[in-house]
């Protein structure tokens, strides 16, 4: 069965970086994408970015564009996702998806169960 | 910055029908958004409901349908039972430098 583990929760100063890492089972993790969603404490879903699996191509929201990498190692069937120069507003659960091809078109399937980050000084 | 727009919050009877829809601040929504819908508990990562407006994946209940609705993506709930109780979140698909956008989220209430 299809499974997207999560890291642990971190607590992190504000100025720095954490990496979360989603580690896949139960399908060929090159053959999809992987997108990363956050969500601050009582808020909505927000997107933050892709990574094809294959070949490393990535895509960043605008909103988080020169503070995040995403990043595979196909060895070991995970995807990272690092967040630098953290403040409070990034305190948030960080979620993995897996980027399925229903019926040839892009569609999130299965989640990771949350990495839950806490920047705090 | 495109804007996603749903409902805040949405109250529907046990047994009754409610429809959540998604706005985009670009215009109408069309089929070329792809619409996925989402369901999240508290406590629990979200669950894929609907992809591409208007397909289940394997585990969604018959009760859930997409649609497209007046310029928006919907999603109707159809004989609602208490465990539909939940937040629901409307993806739509840009393309380009912000390919996708996540509604604000609508809060299901079954009373």
């Amino acid at each position: 069965q299809v499974q997207l583990v999560q890291s642990g929760a971190e607590v992190k100063k504000p100025g720095a970086s954490v990496k979360v890492s989603c580690k896949a089972s139960g399908y060929t993790f090159t053959a999809y994408y992987i997108h990363w969603v956050r969500q601050a404490p009582g808020q909505g879903l927000e997107w933050m970015g892709w990574i094809s699996a294959n070949s490393g191509d990535t895509t960043y929201a605008q909103n988080f564009q020169g503070r995040v990498t995403m990043t595979r190692d196909t060895s070991i069937n995970t995807a990272y996702m690092e967040l630098s120069s953290l403040t409070s507003d990034d305190t948030a659960i960080y979620y993995c998806a897996r980027d399925n091809m229903c019926g040839g078109v892009s569609c999130p399937d299965y989640w990771g169960q949350g990495t839950l980050v806490t920047v705090s000084s | 910055q495109t804007v996603v727009t749903q409902e805040p919050s949405l109250t529907v009877s046990p047994g009754g029908t409610v429809t959540l829809t998604c706005a985009s601040s670009t215009g109408a929504v069309t089929s070329g958004y792809y619409p996925n819908w989402f369901q999240q508990k508290p406590g629990q990562a979200p669950r894929a409901l609907i992809y591409s407006t208007s397909n289940k994946h394997s585990w969604t209940p018959a009760r859930f349908s997409g649609s497209l609705l007046g310029g928006k993506a919907a999603l109707t709930l159809s004989g609602v039972q208490p465990d539909d109780e939940a937040d629901y979140y409307c993806l739509l698909y840009y393309g380009g430098a912000q390919p996708w956008v996540f509604g604000g989220g609508t809060k299901l209430t079954v009373l």
